[in-house]
């Protein structure tokens, strides 16, 4: 079992500010870490998957980074916006693909 | 269909009762993942299908719990006799083939699991 650590659990944020929060892994055997978006009563969707060491990806206005050797990915959010509030799911895959997610950040912007 | 379907999207049951909860995934994707998140976890993964291999059933928590996946597309999770600390979100998701990432899974909007 990966052990898949988010921080924090939540986070409430002005409305036009910027914020970011870590998911932390095991170094070892990293085989590709994926973020999601999960909003009450959806599906939770797919924002970026990550492999490389020093990858970073971007979505508008929400991008991450990822360092492998030391086991962690940050999540940034510029210049947040009511549409922005979600729970962010930090995940990794296996080599078989098994998807093991952290418990989550919950994001509340406030306007 | 366009995405992965779920129902029902709630489901209240009284303890002790059984409950199937469906699953149908998108058209030619043969890796199939139940997961739950209760209140306040984590999304927990429950099993996996993928095409006519056995499936990893390493997740689910009791012999209570069981799934099966007819003709390698839909899929139903049964819960029997539930228990109060069944009740959370089940979610179901499909990919391409088992470890297809980028994006690869899916998932569907869930069932709510309410168990009185």
């Amino acid at each position: 079992i990966l052990n898949v650590e988010q921080s924090p659990q939540s986070l409430h944020v002005q409305e036009g500010d910027s914020t970011n929060f870590t998911c932390s892994f095991p170094s070892s055997n990293f085989y590709a870490l994926h973020w999601y978006r999960w909003e009450t009563a959806k599906s939770p969707e797919a924002l970026f998957v990550m492999t490389l060491n020093g990858d970073e990806k971007k979505k508008g206005r929400i991008s991450a980074t990822l360092n492998t050797k030391e086991g962690y990915s940050y999540l940034y959010i510029k210049g947040s916006q009511p549409e922005d509030s979600a729970t962010y799911l930090c995940a990794l895959t296996d080599s078989w693909g098994k998807l093991q997610f952290g418990a989550g950040t919950q994001v509340v912007v406030t306007p | 269909g366009a995405g992965v379907s779920q129902s029902p999207s709630n489901k209240v049951t009284e303890k002790g009762k059984d409950v199937e909860l469906r699953c149908d995934p998108i058209s030619g994707h043969t890796a199939l993942y139940w997961y739950r998140q209760s209140l306040g976890q984590g999304l927990e993964f429950l099993i996996y299908f993928q095409g006519n291999s056995a499936p990893d059933k390493s997740g689910l928590p009791s012999d209570r719990f069981s799934a099966e996946r007819t003709g390698g597309s839909v899929s139903t999770l049964t819960i029997q006799r539930t228990q109060q600390e069944d009740s959370a979100v089940y979610l179901c998701a499909s990919s391409l083939a088992l470890g297809q990432g980028a994006g690869g899974y899916t998932f569907g909007s869930g069932t709510r699991l309410t168990v009185v």
